[in-house]
């Protein structure tokens, strides 16, 4: 079992630009959910995907979109991109069927993004 | 709106002391997890150990246990017997026990470094 794997692990981009992150859950998981943390900080949640839908959104802009695959794998898109967005992006996965119980979520290795 | 504060941001400790890392919430919420997990230079994010909030009975997991305080909002880790390895950042976090709200939320971490 691979775990959560996401690419590229590091990403070097301008102001301006537009840029996709990748993410493949864990076998067996089929939601998948998104953060941000930045440098010093704590993760913060973007959004998260389950059955090729957003089901919960943290508070960002719409610049920041996502994209769910039948496979469960997700993209995370951010579109004029800011100095600001220069963090590390962390994909976790979990099983999302029954919602009332405990489903942990497990992490990847996340993707470094620095905006230039 | 949950929040998760760590008063501490660093911390240093000899090989095989005993280390508590210190973490308070706020939630109106009577049913949530709490988490603490680990985040190495790999940067992969581990979950430590977890604690249900309608449980008394503080969790444990080998060196690792938790002194859960509800009425105070009050989540400490104690980690004895330290290892070099156990040298990382470490997040408080909390979940809502409830189905459709299960995103993650952090707080601002605490570096652990343990001395040989």
């Amino acid at each position: 079992d691979a775990g959560v794997t996401q690419s590229p692990t590091h990403l070097i981009k301008t102001r301006g630009q537009q840029v996709t992150l990748r993410c493949s859950p864990k076998s067996g998981h089929d939601t998948v959910s998104w953060y941000q943390q930045a440098l010093g900080q704590g993760p913060q949640f973007i959004f998260q995907y389950y059955e090729e839908e957003e089901r919960q959104r943290g508070n960002f802009p719409d610049r920041f979109s996502g994209h769910q695959f039948p496979n469960y794998s997700s993209e995370l898109n951010v579109n004029a991109l800011l100095l600001g967005d220069s963090a590390l992006y962390l994909c976790a996965s979990s099983q999302g069927l029954d919602r009332n119980y405990y489903n942990e979520q497990f992490f990847g290795p996340g993707t470094r993004l620095t905006v230039l | 709106a949950q929040t998760v504060t760590q008063s501490q941001p660093e911390m240093s400790v000899q090989e095989a002391e005993t280390v508590t890392l210190s973490c308070t919430y706020d939630t109106s919420e009577n049913n949530y997890y709490l988490f603490w997990y680990k985040q190495p230079p790999s940067r992969q994010m581990i979950l430590v150990i977890r604690q249900e909030a309608y449980k008394q009975q503080n969790a444990t997991e080998n060196r690792f246990s938790v002194n859960f305080q509800k009425a105070a909002k009050s989540f400490s880790l104690k980690i004895s017997d330290s290892q070099l390895g156990d040298t990382a950042m470490y997040f408080c976090a909390f979940m809502k026990h409830e189905g459709r709200d299960d995103k993650i939320i952090f707080g601002k971490g605490t570096r652990l470094h343990i001395l040989p």
